[in-house]
């Protein structure tokens, strides 16, 4: 059974401050993570991907990977209120690569305090 | 250019019916996705298409859920008999092929509500 893991939230964190998204996964074989971002009523968006360990950064957001412990991160520096959101971390964990799907957690709901 | 569409946006309907749902992907994209989002989770996979090929429709939940790509672009989803659990936001996303590192671009969703 695949499996990806969040923490459901909601997290708050102050306007200007880094916030941090957790996730793990249970298939050893995964090896493709992706961070979407999902306002409500709307569709996921694709914020971050990323595919080998370490980490990776686009502006604002940091993707961290860590296949050991099969762990991977989202950080968000200098939030701003519009980073309020649902935050949905996605794993191709199957051995036919996109053919098998996404595999999404239930996602963290993330609240900017202005 | 125009992103991946999907019609109707909102169904209502009773239970035991037949639905349809329509969605256009990307011009040029050759893989589909079916998704279900329920209220408070993530998306879950339903089925995929790779141009006309044959689906996976591994993720389907049972035999009143059906899907076609009859000419590589256009798909529906197709539900027979509905019941009040199959409410929910049904995705659709497109990507240009099947790798590993394609990025899924998803529609607006059809949310389905069953009375």
């Amino acid at each position: 059974q695949k499996e990806v893991e969040q923490n459901s939230g909601p997290l708050s964190v102050p306007e200007g401050a880094i916030a941090s998204l957790n996730c793990t996964y249970s298939d050893r074989g995964s090896q493709s993570f992706f961070w979407y971002r999902q306002y409500s009523g709307k569709s996921p968006e694709l914020i971050m991907s990323i595919y080998s360990n370490g980490d990776k950064e686009d502006g604002r957001f940091t993707a961290q990977l860590n296949k050991a412990s099969q762990y991977v991160s989202l950080l968000i520096r200098d939030s701003q209120p519009s980073d309020s959101a649902t935050y949905l971390c996605a794993v191709i964990a199957g051995p036919r690569g996109g053919a098998d799907g996404l595999t999404f957690g239930k996602g963290t709901h993330l609240i900017i305090q202005p | 250019g125009a992103g991946v569409s999907q019609t109707p946006s909102n169904k209502v309907t009773e239970k035991g019916k037949y639905v349809e749902l329509r969605c256009d992907p990307i011009s040029g994209h050759t893989a589909l996705y079916w998704y279900r989002q329920s209220l408070g989770q993530g998306p879950e996979f339903l089925i995929y298409f790779q141009g006309t090929g044959a689906a996976d429709d591994s993720g389907l939940p049972n035999d009143r859920f059906f899907a076609v790509r009859p000419e590589g672009s256009v798909s529906t989803l197709k539900i027979q008999r509905t019941e009040r659990g199959d409410s929910a936001v049904y995705l659709c996303a497109s990507s240009w092929g099947q790798g590993r590192q394609e990025t899924q671009y998803f529609g607006p969703g059809t949310r389905l509500l069953v009375l």
